[in-house]
């Protein structure tokens, strides 16, 4: 395992349920991300935060909605989503935001979606 | 065009040989380049970063990088089953974002 955890590792809900994921990194680092792996599709970049300060939001559905407390913890929480949204969510944590830096993947959440 | 391109394999390679596996990107200012490691229902494990044009040595592993050419491989000597797995190339995007490939899986035969 890496210095980045997330819980719940796999997680069922319906269609009308609010769930959240937490992710927490213990590296020290001031970036963290959301990414979500679908089967036959690359890692799809949701939010990055850096220094607690959302810096991007790649056009991401209102159903999902990011908090990151402090630059330790990460959340996603879902509400209302879709079938489609099943999914593979990785937590991920960086030294910065640059893009340049290695960023290192947490064992990820297993959503499925009825 | 795809931002970062990867045939998806699976590459089948006897136990010994070397793995090649290559990526291009579309990015013409991209500086930093990535291949992560993802075995099937885990998540991905940084193998080698690359900044410069040439190779890099880590081990087994060598990552290459041709910025005129647009193109970063991952080369894999003395292929061990153990290798078998998803190698993700990864760009890091103009906009200070890093991009994924969709991976190519590797099949190393005993």
């Amino acid at each position: 395992e890496t210095g980045v955890t997330q819980t719940p590792r796999h997680l069922v809900m319906g269609m009308t349920n609010k769930k959240s994921l937490k992710c927490e990194q213990h590296l020290g680092h001031n970036a963290m991300y959301w990414y979500k792996q679908s089967a036959k599709k690359p890692l799809e970049l949701m939010f990055v935060y850096s220094l607690e300060e959302r810096v991007e939001n790649n056009s991401v559905p209102s159903r999902f909605s990011p908090e990151c407390p402090n630059s330790s913890h990460l959340f996603l929480h879902l509400h209302t989503l879709q079938p489609e949204d099943s999914a593979l969510y990785l937590c991920a944590s960086s030294l910065g935001a640059s893009g340049q830096e290695t960023q290192y993947f947490g064992p990820g959440t297993r959503l499925l979606v009825l | 065009q795809k931002e970062v391109e990867q045939n998806s394999g699976p590459l089948s390679v006897p136990e010994g040989a070397i793995a090649s596996l290559n990526c291009t990107y579309s990015d013409r200012v991209s500086q930093s380049f990535f291949w992560y490691r993802q075995y099937s229902g885990k998540s991905p494990e940084l193998i080698m970063s690359i900044y410069s044009n040439g190779d890099k040595e880590d081990g087994r592993f060598t990552a290459q990088l041709n910025k005129a050419s647009q193109y970063v491989s991952l080369l894999i000597r003395d292929s061990q089953p153990s290798d078998s797995a998803t190698y993700l190339c990864a760009v890091n995007h103009s906009f200070q974002k890093l991009v994924f490939g969709t991976g190519t899986r590797l099949l190393v035969s005993p």
